[in-house]
């Protein structure tokens, strides 16, 4: 099993849906979790950290379950400047070095 | 403005030749990484150093090299050895500690080897 699997989409979806993806991790004993957005041929910008008890930047939902070990983010009211590619990050603790996901493409259409 | 600079941000290069991507970041991060990103693919860490004078292998790490001489500056170096250098290369850097997973990205180095 990989140690940080995601859908690769493409996930198509028209303006103003709510669209969620999730992200699996392998570590059971991973600490801390992000999502990252990165825009075509652009380097992955932090989008937000995910806490146990979720967290929700404006339109933005991230969630956290520690029992079947995925996470998740929750897009509401799409729009076009949303279409990028969603990396998820586990990082394991201590000094042990990060790890990405794959990525998910994201293409909000009109 | 604090941030991470890599250069160049495109370099061609011929099959045999070594060359080094520059990183410097003045975010006063103890942790610098490089990662190589490959089309529709995932980052794959080639190198990273949580600490000036040291570094350690990523799960890519053959065909390149690194050095850590000070805490700002951590440069790659692609080497002939490396079979598909032909890339997009990302430097980031993060404050190293228990937490560590808010990474900072520069802009990236786009290699391509003709």
């Amino acid at each position: 099993r990989k140690e940080v699997e995601q859908d690769p989409g493409p996930f198509n979806v028209p303006e103003g849906a709510t669209v969620a993806f999730n992200c699996t991790y392998s570590n059971s004993a991973s600490q801390s979790f992000f999502w990252y957005r990165q825009d075509c041929r652009k380097e992955p910008k932090l989008l937000m950290s995910v806490y146990s008890s979720g967290n929700e930047d404006g339109r933005f939902t991230a969630q956290l379950n520690r029992a079947s070990q995925y996470i998740s983010l929750l897009i509401r009211d799409s729009k076009l400047s949303d279409s990028a590619t969603y990396l998820c990050v586990v990082n394991p603790g201590g000094y042990q070095k990060v790890t990405f996901g794959t990525g998910t493409k994201l293409q909000v259409i009109p | 403005d604090g941030g991470i600079t890599q250069s160049p941000k495109y370099l061609f290069r011929k099959e045999g030749q070594n060359v080094t991507l520059s990183c410097e970041q003045n975010l006063n991060h103890d942790a610098m990484y490089w990662y190589r990103q490959d089309p529709g693919q995932g980052l794959r860490l080639i190198y990273y150093s949580q600490i000036v004078n040291d570094f350690q292998k990523g799960d890519i790490a053959e065909g390149y090299s690194v050095s850590r001489e000070k805490k700002e500056s951590f440069p790659l170096t692609v080497t002939s050895a490396q079979k598909n250098p032909t890339a997009f290369y990302l430097c980031a850097s993060s404050r190293a500690g228990t937490n560590t997973g808010e990474l900072f990205f520069g802009e990236g180095s786009r290699l391509t080897v003709l």
